[in-house]
């Protein structure tokens, strides 16, 4: 089975921190995404990579970054948090041909 | 870039009956449907897909249809359990990303 695993599964922090949120797949996948999830607005896509060291901006790139300097890692970057950025975050992985595979999402608060 | 929009938000069905998510998709281009459940605490898990190439696609008591003229696609669970009870999105593929409904809360009342 795919495995997407995220550091955290609850995380606080305080406004103007820098926050990393870190995603690591197990299946050699070369696509990972990250998303946010809001109530009543779905799952909305930050940014995605289809290679290392590649990134591409999703939907809603502003405020984040991301970094993908191996294969089977893609960290999502707040430069500096704000308490709107308080959200599930989700990472995804998928092969070329397949669905994407979640992990189960860290939560993060800002206050 | 693709809109995809999610009826109802909610839905609460007796168990035993069946429950009907329906979205629709505005580009014509995305050529891949899949659904996804999510569970309390977890993230969401692919439950069935549909390709553009194909109309209907069962697996047990889910079943999923597509209309490509009408751009929508639609989740069919028969015979719902308790363990049904959850978050269900439907999203639509195109240029490498997928676009997410806003989400189903489906209620299985027992």
């Amino acid at each position: 089975d795919v495995k997407v695993t995220q550091s955290s599964r609850y995380l606080v922090k305080r406004t103007g921190e820098k926050v990393f949120l870190e995603c690591v797949q197990d299946m050699d996948h070369e696509n990972m995404f990250w998303y946010r999830q809001d109530p009543g607005l779905g799952l909305r896509l930050i940014y995605f990579s289809y290679d290392v060291k590649m990134k591409e901006k999703g939907d809603i790139p502003e405020g984040y970054s991301v970094s993908r300097e191996k294969k089977e890692r893609f960290s999502l970057i707040l430069e500096s948090a704000s308490t709107n950025q308080t959200s599930m975050y989700l990472c995804a992985s998928s092969g070329d041909t397949e669905p994407q595979h979640f992990g189960d999402g860290t939560r993060l608060s800002i206050l | 870039g693709e809109n995809v929009e999610q009826h109802p938000s909610t839905l609460s069905v007796q168990e035993g009956d069946s429950a009907v998510i329906k979205c629709t998709y505005s580009d014509s281009a995305s050529n891949y449907f899949p659904w996804y459940k999510q569970e309390l605490g977890k993230g969401p898990q692919l439950i069935i897909d549909i390709r553009s190439n194909v109309g209907e696609k069962k697996d047990q008591r889910i079943a999923v249809t597509l209309n490509k003229t009408a751009k929508h696609f639609s989740l069919h669970i028969t015979e719902t359990q308790p363990e049904d009870s959850a978050v269900y999105f439907c999203a639509a593929y195109y240029d490498y990303k997928l676009s997410f409904g806003a989400g189903t809360t489906v209620t299985v009342r027992a």
